[in-house]
C-alpha cells in the first residue's frame, strides 16, 4: 500500500537532547512538509522541500532542522534550540505537476513528542 | 496573525441533520481551499477542495461554499453521520493548488444520536 509513514509515534526529549523525526512516502511524490500541531491551534508549516537536496523554512523553522537525500524520505530534527518542542508533528508530501503544486496534500499519521 | 480563522471551536450536530462549518480567512491572495478532516492522534484526510474561480463544490454528503467577496467559505455534511464526529481544519493557499497551505485553527464536530 502506497502512503507516508511516520515513526516512531511517541518519542520523548530529555532536556538538552536533538530527536530525529523520521517520514518515508512510496508515493512518488516531489514536494514533502513537516507540520507542527498543538492544542487548540491549527497546523504550523515548520519546513517543507520541492525537490531532493532542496528545502525552505516555513514559518516556524527555529529550533529545527531537515535533509532532503532522497526523494521518498524527509526527516525532520528537533533540536535543543527548540524550546517548546511538545507538539503532534505531521509530515506530509503532495505530486508537483508540471504547472507546480497539486489538488491535495496526504499525511502520514503523525508522532507525538514530549518532554521528559 | 492568523490569516485563516475557525471561529467556533466545537459545533454539536443531531444525527441526520446538516453540519455548517465555516472558516473565514483574510489574505485576499489565497485562491485555493481544502477542507480536511482529523481523528485524534492521526493524521489529517482530505475532504474536498474548491479553487476561487468557483463558489460551489459538491462531493457526495460534503459541499464547499465560497464567497470571496466576504472571503469566508463554509463546509456543509448533509446529512451528518456518527462517524462525521472529528477534527474539521480549513486551509488556504496563494499558489492554486495545495502547495504551502495555511491550516485554520480546527473546529470538533460531534454527530449526536
Amino acid at each position: 500500500d502506497g502512503g507516508i509513514t511516520q515513526s516512531p509515534k511517541y518519542l520523548f526529549r530529555k532536556e538538552g537532547q536533538n530527536v530525529t523525526l523520521s517520514c518515508e512516502q512510496n508515493l512518488n511524490h516531489d514536494a514533502m512538509y513537516w507540520y507542527r500541531q498543538d492544542p487548540g491551534q491549527g497546523l504550523r508549516l515548520i519546513y517543507y522541500s520541492q525537490i531532493v537536496n532542496d528545502f525552505q523554512k516555513g514559518d516556524i523553522a527555529e529550533g529545527y532542522s531537515v535533509s532532503r537525500e532522497k526523494k521518498e524520505s524527509f526527516p525532520l530534527t528537533v533540536t535543543s534550540a527548540q524550546k517548546n518542542p511538545t507538539a503532534f508533528y505531521l509530515c506530509a508530501s503532495h505530486l508537483v505537476f508540471p504547472g507546480g503544486g497539486s489538488e491535495k496534500l496526504f499525511f502520514g499519521s503523525g508522532t507525538q513528542l514530549s518532554v521528559l | 496573525d492568523q490569516q485563516v480563522k475557525q471561529n467556533s471551536p466545537s459545533l454539536s450536530v443531531q444525527e441526520g441533520r446538516i453540519s455548517i462549518l465555516n472558516c473565514d480567512y483574510t489574505n485576499s491572495m489565497f485562491d485555493y481551499f481544502l477542507w480536511y478532516k482529523k481523528y485524534p492522534a492521526e493524521g489529517p484526510t482530505f475532504l474536498i477542495s474548491i479553487s476561487s474561480i468557483k463558489d460551489k463544490n459538491e462531493d457526495g454528503r460534503f459541499t464547499v461554499f465560497l464567497n470571496k467577496s466576504a472571503k469566508h467559505l463554509s463546509l456543509h455534511i448533509v446529512p451528518s453521520q456518527p462517524g462525521d464526529s472529528a477534527v474539521y481544519f480549513c486551509a488556504a493557499s496563494d499558489t492554486g493548488t495545495a502547495s504551502k497551505l495555511t491550516f485554520g485553527t480546527g473546529t470538533r464536530l460531534q454527530v449526536t444520536l
